[in-house]
């Protein structure tokens, strides 16, 4: 069974401040995809990033920077300088190579709030 | 920039009422997903379209929902009759279709509430 775990239910920080989101993730599988999507007030889910299992490489795309650990199974996500338009539910996904139609795993969320 | 539509984007029914959403995925995307999404916690599948066919409906309530995609482009997702527990937020999603792991694209939601 399959099961993403985030355990931080909300986050609030000062506006320029960083932010990291931890994500932990149960899989059997050794080929995975995982997921960030960012739900703002509005409710439309935004995707962010992908890793695939098999790429460990942590990049960083503009405020955007993510740590992905196999040996610890956490896919964590940050965002540097962070900005009131931020603040919104983030969800960490998964989906299994075994799943034949690609059904997004989601965790519960973190709720971040940017204050200026 | 494609969008996925969703109509309405709120709905506000008594329990035993029917209701229905529509969604409208990204022109060319085969692969359209019903998501359900109670409040605090993160979206979990409904049921799955290929094309025109249903291909995981495993967690949909058949006794009282039903999802059509006929012409394998828009869908219909339907609850009759309606229960307060249904009060969600139900997203549609679709991607390309060539992949799993292919991005899939939501549409903004349709807020239910059933009083």
């Amino acid at each position: 069974a399959q099961k993403v775990t985030q355990a931080q239910t909300e986050i609030s920080v000062v506006e320029k401040e960083d932010v990291t989101l931890d994500c932990v993730y149960e899989t059997r599988d050794t080929t995975y995809y995982l997921f960030w999507y960012k739900q703002p007030p509005s409710g439309e889910l935004v995707f962010l990033i992908r890793r695939n299992s098999f790429d460990e490489q942590n990049e960083i795309s503009g405020r955007y920077s993510w740590n992905f650990q196999k040996s610890t199974s956490s896919f964590n996500f940050t965002i540097t300088a962070s900005q009131v338009v931020d603040s919104a539910v983030y969800f960490c996904a998964l989906i299994s190579s075994t799943d034949s139609w690609g059904k997004l795993q989601f965790g519960a969320g973190t709720q971040v709030v940017v204050t200026p | 920039e494609a969008e996925v539509a969703q109509s309405p984007r709120y709905k506000i029914t008594e329990k035993s009422q029917a209701v229905a959403f529509w969604c409208d995925p990204i022109s060319g995307h085969a692969t359209l997903y019903w998501y359900r999404q109670i409040l605090g916690q993160g979206p979990e599948l409904l049921v799955q379209f290929q094309d025109e066919s249903v291909v995981d409906d495993s967690q949909l309530p058949k006794d009282r929902f039903s999802a059509e995609r006929l012409k394998g482009v828009d869908s219909t997702l339907k609850i009759q009759p309606a229960e307060l527990g249904d009060s969600a937020m139900y997203l549609c999603a679709s991607r390309l279709g060539g992949q799993v792991q292919e991005t899939q694209y939501f549409g903004p939601g349709t807020r239910l509430l059933v009083l």
